[in-house]
């Protein structure tokens, strides 16, 4: 079984400021690991992904993520944020075994707000 | 160049008349799922297909049908649509490799009066 907790579920960060959105992840296999950026009446868009190799990756808009074993962790960072990152983001883990192959198990996702 | 099209992208539809959603992708893709994203909620998972191989999700319920005539397309039917099932619906593909993520369409935001 898997699941993701994304901790807040509202961040509020200042034009400029660092951004940090937090998940965790629970897997019994090496997980394959994503952030999604959803914006208003919008689908999905992916950020960016792990899933082998380097543990600090980088997505697109000026986000990146780390992979941490030990701390069962993907947190998503930007370091400095911009009005046009307003949106919710979700962070999701895809299986590779079992019945959760092929699907993704997303996180309850987080709003972030960004203010002038 | 959209890769994943969902038409139409608003439905309002009656309390019990039957409505179908539409998802095409020009990915060529072996894999197309639905999910389900209710207001400020993560998208759940209703089925998917992996080429013509269907997987229904344990939880979705009968009232919730899905056909994918072709690679190309896939539908989504909603026989008796309730006031619960007012959400928006997302269709998203993905190649057989699992590492590349899921693709997304823009969703079809349904209302049900």
């Amino acid at each position: 079984a898997q699941s993701v907790t994304q901790l807040g579920s509202h961040v509020s960060v200042s034009e400029g400021a660092l951004v940090l959105l937090r998940c965790n992840y629970s897997s019994s296999v090496p997980p394959y690991l994503f952030w999604y950026v959803q914006y208003p009446n919008q689908g999905l868009q992916l950020l960016l992904k792990y899933t082998t190799g380097a543990t600090l990756v980088k997505g697109i808009n000026g986000f990146e993520a780390e992979f941490k074993k030990s701390e069962t962790s993907f947190h998503l960072t930007k370091p400095s944020a911009h009005m046009s990152d307003a949106a919710e983001y979700f962070c999701a883990v895809g299986g590779t075994g079992g019945t959760s192959y092929g699907k993704l198990t997303f996180g309850q996702g987080t709003i972030l707000t960004v203010h002038p | 160049d959209a890769m994943v099209i969902q038409n139409p992208r608003y439905q309002v539809t009656q309390f019990g008349k039957p409505v179908t959603l539409s998802c095409s992708q020009t990915l060529n893709h072996n894999v197309m799922y639905w999910y389900q994203q209710k207001s400020s909620q993560a998208p759940k998972l209703l089925f998917h297909y992996y080429d013509k191989d269907f997987n229904n999700e344990a939880d979705t319920p009968d009232n919730f049908q899905s056909r994918r005539p072709n690679t190309s397309f896939c539908f989504l039917d909603i026989r008796s649509p309730g006031l619960g099932d007012a959400a928006m619906y997302l269709c998203a593909t993905r190649t057989g490799h699992l590492g590349v993520g899921q693709y997304f369409g823009p969703g079809t935001r349904l209302t049900v009066t």
